[in-house]
């Protein structure tokens, strides 16, 4: 597997509260992304990063900021976590160039009661 | 909205046979790449095909493209009970922006 660790896998959080989830890579990728998977809609963008400090809106950004203070680590927040949240968070790194392969890591499966 | 779909949605065959996913997506793309996912799984990378490219194989896997259309289609031919996955199509923007379809549920029954 590539080099990339999500923290934590699992996690329970109660409706209101901060949450968040961490992607760290050894690959030194330009890009970063974070996606959530829900059934019957596959993999939705939420944000991506091209560079440290440089990050852009996916599909589904409302209630999610990202930060990438260093090229290794790029990090989810839910501002403030809603039950519509619950769901399966997965990290994905890609190289420089334009035709490259996206490497994705094991998932976080976040719930919010 | 998604900025690819696929179809079908699911896709049952026998081990042996053919199987064929399609991808429709919406903006221009650099290039296009399918992934495979098993249950509770991250996906894997299979294929990518660039933009001036109109076919691509590898293995058992035949991609087209056609850019006219904004669709792809994956094919897997001689299927085993191992190809039961989920299929997902991913397109390539400017930025390296990388946007998935809706996938694919493949069953290859023994």
């Amino acid at each position: 597997d590539a080099g990339i660790t999500q923290s934590p896998r699992h996690k329970v959080t109660e409706t209101g509260t901060p949450v968040t989830l961490r992607c760290h890579q050894t690959e030194n990728h330009r890009y970063m992304y974070w996606y959530r998977q829900d059934p019957g809609h596959g993999l939705r963008l939420i944000h991506y990063s091209y560079g440290v400090k440089d990050t852009d809106k996916g599909e589904v950004s409302d209630g999610y900021s990202v930060s990438r203070s260093k090229t290794e680590d790029f990090l989810l927040t839910l501002e403030s976590a809603t039950s519509s949240q619950t769901s399966v968070y997965f990290c994905a790194i890609s190289g420089q160039g334009v035709h490259t392969e996206a490497f994705f890591g094991q998932g976080t499966r976040l719930t919010v009661v | 909205s998604q900025q690819g779909e696929e179809d079908p949605q699911a896709l049952s065959i026998q081990e042996g046979e053919n199987a064929t996913m399609n991808c429709s997506y919406k903006t221009s793309i650099n290039n296009l790449q399918w992934y495979r996912q098993n249950s509770g799984r991250g996906l894997v990378h299979l294929i990518l095909i660039r933009s001036n490219e109109r076919e691509k194989h590898s293995g058992r896997l035949r991609v087209t493209l056609d850019t006219s259309k904004k669709s792809s289609s994956l094919l897997i031919t001689a299927s085993r009970a191992a190809d039961t996955a989920s299929y997902f199509c991913a397109t390539v923007g400017g930025y390296q922006k990388v946007t998935f379809g809706t996938g694919t549920k493949l069953q290859v029954i023994p």
